[in-house]
Formats: structure tokens, sequence, C-alpha cells
């Protein structure tokens, strides 16, 4: 398994446009888990899905904001109407979910990011 | 709500041993995490605690009282790759599967 992977890395918009990013998860890992990460910050929390099902939002996010995983593998976050304040790395991680202690958010596997500019 | 406070940077040398505190307020509690994270790179798990006590692996440990609502990460035999952000994280709510992280602590490890 080549791990998390994320497209496109780098992403540099101009302020209104709509950005897409992809995420696709270790193979056998059920919970997928969006996070933001800002410059001398730690990741913050955005979305997770179980499957295909999407089990909590940030209420930080805003209507902008929109994250899929329409047949439990891949996953994909739109932000509409960009704002210079999205810029940030947008992390996706995934983890395996069962009845062991090392499952679910105790042990994620995160990407390598995409890094979003908004100018 | 949640939060973690750890200091902002730790500084050490080569060889030595670091540690990296770590407190935390929760509704619940359901086990301190803590993650490395390089520069330009993405944050990597290093370990788990759902217990009191010592968890060891490698050159790296970590400490949990949940009484104390605290934690740290040990770092011994310091190495120059050692040098990245460390942040500990909890997940807080039965409700919730979330991972809260803090604004992590950077360690600069010199020669």
């Amino acid at each position: 398994d080549t791990g998390v992977s994320q497209n496109p890395r780098h992403k540099i918009t101009k302020r209104g446009q709509n950005v897409t990013f992809r995420c696709d998860p270790i193979s056998e890992h059920n919970r997928l888990y969006w996070y933001r990460q800002t410059l001398g910050q730690g990741p913050e929390f955005l979305t997770y899905f179980q499957n295909e099902a999407q089990l909590e939002k940030s209420r930080l996010l805003s209507d902008r904001f929109s994250a899929e995983r329409p047949k439990g593998s891949f996953s994909t976050l739109e932000i509409q109407r960009t704002e210079q304040g999205d810029s940030a790395m947008y992390l996706c991680a995934s983890s395996p979910w069962g009845t062991g202690v090392l499952s679910g958010a105790n042990v994620l596997t995160f990407g390598a990011g995409s890094r979003l500019t908004v100018l | 709500g949640q939060s973690l406070e750890q200091p902002s940077e730790v500084t050490a040398v080569e060889g030595a041993i670091v540690q990296i505190n770590c407190t935390y307020q929760t509704s619940g509690f359901y086990g301190l995490s803590w993650y490395q994270q390089h520069d330009g790179g993405a944050p990597t798990f290093l370990s788990y605690n759902a217990l009191d006590g010592l968890e060891e692996t490698g050159r790296f440990s970590s400490f949990l009282s949940r009484s104390d609502s605290y934690g740290y990460l040990l770092l011994q035999e310091l190495q120059m790759k050692d040098s990245a952000s460390y942040f500990c994280a909890v997940r807080g709510s039965d409700n919730t599967d979330k991972l809260i992280f803090g604004t992590g602590t950077r360690l600069q490890v010199f020669p």
C-alpha cells in the first residue's frame, strides 16, 4: 500500500474561485478525516467519514465547504467561492475502525496534504 | 470545549533527553496521542496512551496521568533528525471520533 495520497499537492487560485481536493486513503481503512493546518498551528478538524457516511462536520466549517466520499473509498473536499482566509494546508487522514485500541481517531495515517493559496 | 497546552519551542543537543509536556481540558477523555511533523511533511503517529503510565517505543516514551490531565513525550538519545514539531492530541468524547490537536512544540536539536 502506498499510504494516503492527496491531489493536487499545491493549488493557487484567485479569490472567488472553487477548488476541489482529492484524498485516496489506505485501501483497508474505513474511516477518513479531513483537517486544515495553518503555519505554526496544529491540525484543525473539519469532518470525518465512516465508509460513505459523513458522521461529523465541524461547526467552524462554513457552508462553502463540502466533502463527499461517494463509494466509501476516495474522498473529495470542495471549497466554493474561496477567500484568502482559506489559504492553508488541507490534510487527509485515514484509519481502520474496529474494536481494538488502535483504531479510529486513536491512530491516524496522514497524507502529505494539499496546500491552498488564495490570492 | 476541549483545549491542549504545550510549550511552543524546546531546544536540546544531540544525545540529550528532552521532555515535551501537554496539559489538556476535555469534557470526557478517550486517550492522548502524540504526532511528529517535519517541516513540509505530514504528521506521523508516534504513540497513544489510554491508561495512566508510561508507554515505551524505542527512543520515544509517552506518559499519561489522567487525574492530572497531563501527559508528556520523552525523547532519548536525541538525533538531528528528531528536529520537528510534536503535537499532542486528545479524543475527548464518546460521541465523536475526532482528534483535537494542540498547537505543537517545535524541537530543535543542535550538534
